[in-house]
């Protein structure tokens, strides 16, 4: 299939390990951010979100952090494991009048897990 | 339950053509956007449909346009294709606030 980001920036990291994937946002009126998870020849499939009056939220094995002062948003992954392989995307959610939303996507990380 | 669903998988046209992609979106979902994802970069908001109408647009020329149907599906059309014009283009729909994304269609212009 097709490759997706074959120019972005690369975290490599040994199976097991946290890995850490940042991003900086533009909007400061964004109210929701997502994290996105894109493999090879597929769409980005959703990891986990957070609105902008949290500024920690936990899943399974990911945390999502959002630092509003500095428009900073990072995605942890415990135990990253080889399956965790993927480009990586934040986005975010400006809200205009209306409340009809649309995301605006990150530059993307690509995960490169080492067994 | 399917997920969202799009077609074709791949498609290749000539620059000046004209081409048709389609959309179902995930049960229960009615709104419906798309974007346009060159390699190496991350998903470009087209356009969204509610209710049948555009109700929100990105910085895309009218070349691109679109449409909805009442079962909610989606077709996304591009006139006189150009080389620029290749990339992966993606349909998400959503109820709420999590937009679920289809696979794409790999759009390539020769």
């Amino acid at each position: 299939g097709e490759s997706v980001g074959l120019h972005l920036p690369t975290l490599s990291v040994q199976e097991g390990d946290n890995s850490i994937i940042n991003c900086a946002y533009s909007n400061s009126a964004s109210d929701y951010f997502i994290w996105y998870k894109q493999e090879s020849g597929k769409g980005p499939q959703f990891i986990i979100d957070i609105r902008s009056n949290m500024d920690k939220r936990q899943g399974q094995r990911v945390t999502v952090l959002l630092n509003k002062t500095v428009k900073h948003l990072s995605l942890q992954i415990a135990a990253t494991q080889p399956g965790d392989s993927a480009v990586y995307f934040c986005a975010e959610n400006p809200l205009p009048p209306g409340g009809y939303n649309k995301l605006i996507f990150g530059a993307g990380t690509r995960l490169a897990v080492h067994p | 339950d399917a997920g969202v669903t799009q077609s074709p998988t791949h498609l290749i046209k000539t620059r000046g053509q004209q081409v048709t992609l389609r959309c179902s979106p995930k049960s229960g979902h009615d709104t419906v956007s798309w974007y346009q994802q060159a390699l190496g970069q991350g998903p470009q908001f087209i356009f969204q449909y509610y209710e049948e109408e555009e109700r929100q647009r990105g910085n895309f020329p009218d070349r691109f346009s679109g449409h909805q149907f009442p079962n909610y599906s989606s077709e996304l059309n591009v006139n006189a294709l150009l080389l620029g014009d290749s990339a992966l283009y993606l349909c998400a729909s959503r109820r709420d606030s999590e937009q679920y994304f289809g696979p794409g269609t790999r759009l390539t212009v020769t």
